[in-house]
């Protein structure tokens, strides 16, 4: 079984700030790690992903994720914040890599503040 | 651009009617393509997931009778949501794995009156 935490729905920061998105997982065999962004009305964009290697891993947008096995964590960060980062984030799991096995965590609205 | 699209983007229908929304992948060809719902401020559900020339595979609770899924060509797949209630009305998205990564469609937001 696999599941994932995101840890507040909302998020706000003031433009230029730091963003930080909290996601915890589990599960029982070696996991892959997505974060997506989603904005109104639209579908979901990849934004990095985590399968094996480097626990640092960097995105599209400025963003980056860092997998941290013992913690079972991987947050989202990025070093100053932009309006037009305001937008939906969910982070994903899938146990197996296997797409039709990608569990949803339940998303962060983050909201900058200009 | 886009790699994944779906149409249309919005549809209103009375209750009772049925709706068909296609998921087309762009420029690949897409054995699986899966269908998602998701609710206002919640995440995505996966409803089901279409193969190309065989039936799809639904996932636990959800009706297969009542979300008539095809996949007819590797391009093209498409949900249809019959005799359509207000509980129907959601966001449904598709998405179609190519070179490791999940595209997804821009989603169809469906409002039953």
């Amino acid at each position: 079984a696999q599941s994932v935490t995101q840890l507040g729905s909302h998020v706000s920061v003031s433009e230029g700030a730091l963003v930080l998105l909290r996601c915890n997982y589990s599960s029982s065999v070696p996991p892959y790690l997505f974060w997506y962004v989603q904005y109104p009305n639209q579908g979901l964009q990849l934004l990095l992903k985590y399968t094996t290697g480097a626990t640092l891993v960097k995105g599209i947008n400025g963003f980056e994720a860092e997998f941290k096995k013992s913690e079972t964590s991987f947050h989202l960060t990025k070093p100053s914040a932009h309006m037009s980062d305001a937008a939906e984030y969910f982070c994903a799991v899938s146990a197996s890599g296997g797409y039709q096995k990608v569990t949803f965590g339940i998303g962060t609205k983050l909201q900058v503040i200009p | 651009g886009a790699v994944v699209s779906q149409h249309p983007s919005w549809v209103i229908c009375k209750s009772g009617t049925s709706v068909k929304i296609e998921c087309r992948s762009l420029d690949f060809q897409a054995t699986t393509m899966f269908w998602y719902r998701q609710f206002p401020k919640q995440s995505l559900m996966l409803m089901a997931t279409s193969n190309e020339g065989s039936k799809a595979t639904y996932e636990q609770g959800v009706e297969k009778d009542k979300f008539l899924i095809n996949h007819a060509s590797l391009t093209l797949s498409t949900l249809t949501v019959t005799s359509a209630h207000p509980e129907d009305s959601s966001f449904y998205i598709c998405s179609a794995p190519r070179t490791g990564e999940l595209f997804f469609g821009e989603g169809s937001r469906l409002t039953v009156l």
